[in-house]
Order: C-alpha cells, then structure tokens, then sequence
C-alpha cells in the first residue's frame, strides 16, 4: 500500500496562510488523496480530497503536484478552531477503509 | 454535521465482561466503520459493514464482533472485555465505497476496562 509521509508539527500565527506538505511518492494512479484532521477529544473530520486536479471547498484548498507525488493542504486564513492533527491520506481499495497516520499537529498562536 | 451518534460516550467495566457499543446515523449511508484509537496507533479499522446484514473484518478485529440488522444501526460487541480493549471507539459512516468518498465520523466512545 502506498504510504504518506507528513512533518510531526506546524507552527502558524493566526489570521496567515497554512500550507500542510504531504509526500506519497509511492502514489498508484487510482488512489485518491484524502485530508482530514482531529481536533482535540473529538472525532476526525473530513477536510478535502482530490485525484490529480487542485481542488477547493469552504474550508481548504487541496494542491496537488503535477506528478501526484506530493501535496498540499491550504489554510488560507487560519484560525485558533484549526488547531488540530490534519491526516493526509490515500485511498484506493474497495470498502474506502482509512488508514491513518501520525498526522501533523498544527498550532496556531494567536 | 453529518447525523451520527454514539452511545454511550463514556464507559467503564471490568474485565471479562461483555460490552455492546451503538452507533446511529441519520444520512442513509450503505457503508459503516468501528476504529479504535489508542495512543500511538492512530485510528485502526476494526469491523466495517457495506449493508445490512453484510459486515467484514478490518485490521484489528480480534476480540470483536459486530452486527448491522437496520441501516441506521451498527453495533460493536466486545464479548469479554480485556485492558487491551481500553481505547476510544469511533464510528464513520460513508456513502459509497469508492475511493473518492470520504467518511463522516462520529464523537467517540471512551472506553475503560478495569
């Protein structure tokens, strides 16, 4: 299966742009990547996914690189309510089951 | 918010006892998960249904079981509780089983055994 590699942890200030790295370099063409993030004692939530477009929604825009070997999760203002783990995840079997890694832990200071 | 519910948020019980997890949704989905997520380990696939009456086996399964008699409905039994079993079950819910849909998680379900 392919795997994805993020940074531990992020720092931003509040009201700047976040931009969360994500490196897949073992991508398959039919994987999907798939955002979420955690914010603390609640349950993951669902951020963005995309396949080989950019794509945006009201919460993030999701960059992918032409190659799909990386990508990019953007924050486009972020706020102290974003303060979470963000999971950058690949899909592609049957039954869509998630597979989660460490995740990044972003902080945002005020 | 997608219309999930767990129940109970929060449980202790002793050891070799059994305890039924509920998980409800209001969406309609085809598709259901239990993860368990313990420090660590990030969140890992337990049960999964696809339909009613239709349920599979995820990456820790062991000690598990589950049942599906009603879409909206999806139970996770431990049938003998052990310490191992002390985690925060979480349960998703997906439309469809493609790869490009995403899954709608529920609060949680803290549990302890003692």
């Amino acid at each position: 299966d392919a795997k994805t590699t993020q940074p531990n942890s992020m720092e931003s200030n509040e009201e700047e742009p976040v931009h969360l790295p994500c490196n897949h370099s073992t991508i398959s063409g039919t994987d999907y990547i798939h955002w979420y993030r955690q914010l603390p004692s609640q349950g993951p939530e669902y951020v963005i996914h995309g396949l080989t477009s950019n794509v945006n929604n009201r919460m993030a825009s999701l960059a992918i690189a032409e190659d799909r070997k990386s990508s990019t999760l953007i924050l486009h203002r972020a706020t102290l309510r974003d303060a979470a783990v963000y999971y950058c995840i690949l899909t592609h079997n049957a039954g869509n089951m998630l597979t989660f890694g460490g995740g990044t832990r972003l902080m945002v200071k005020p | 918010d997608a219309g999930i519910t767990q129940s109970p948020r929060h449980k202790v019980t002793e050891t070799g006892t059994p305890v039924t997890l509920r998980c409800h949704q209001t969406e309609n989905h085809r598709y259901m998960y239990w993860y368990r997520q313990d420090p660590g380990h990030g969140l890992r696939l337990i049960h999964y249904s696809y339909g009613v009456k239709d349920t599979d086996k995820g990456e820790v399964s062991d000690g598990y079981s589950v049942s599906r008699s009603k879409t909206e409905d999806f139970l996770l039994t431990l049938e003998s509780a052990t310490s191992s079993q002390t985690s925060v079950y979480f349960c998703a819910i997906s439309e469809s089983e493609g790869a490009g849909y995403e899954q709608y998680f529920g609060p949680g379900t803290r549990l302890t055994v003692t």
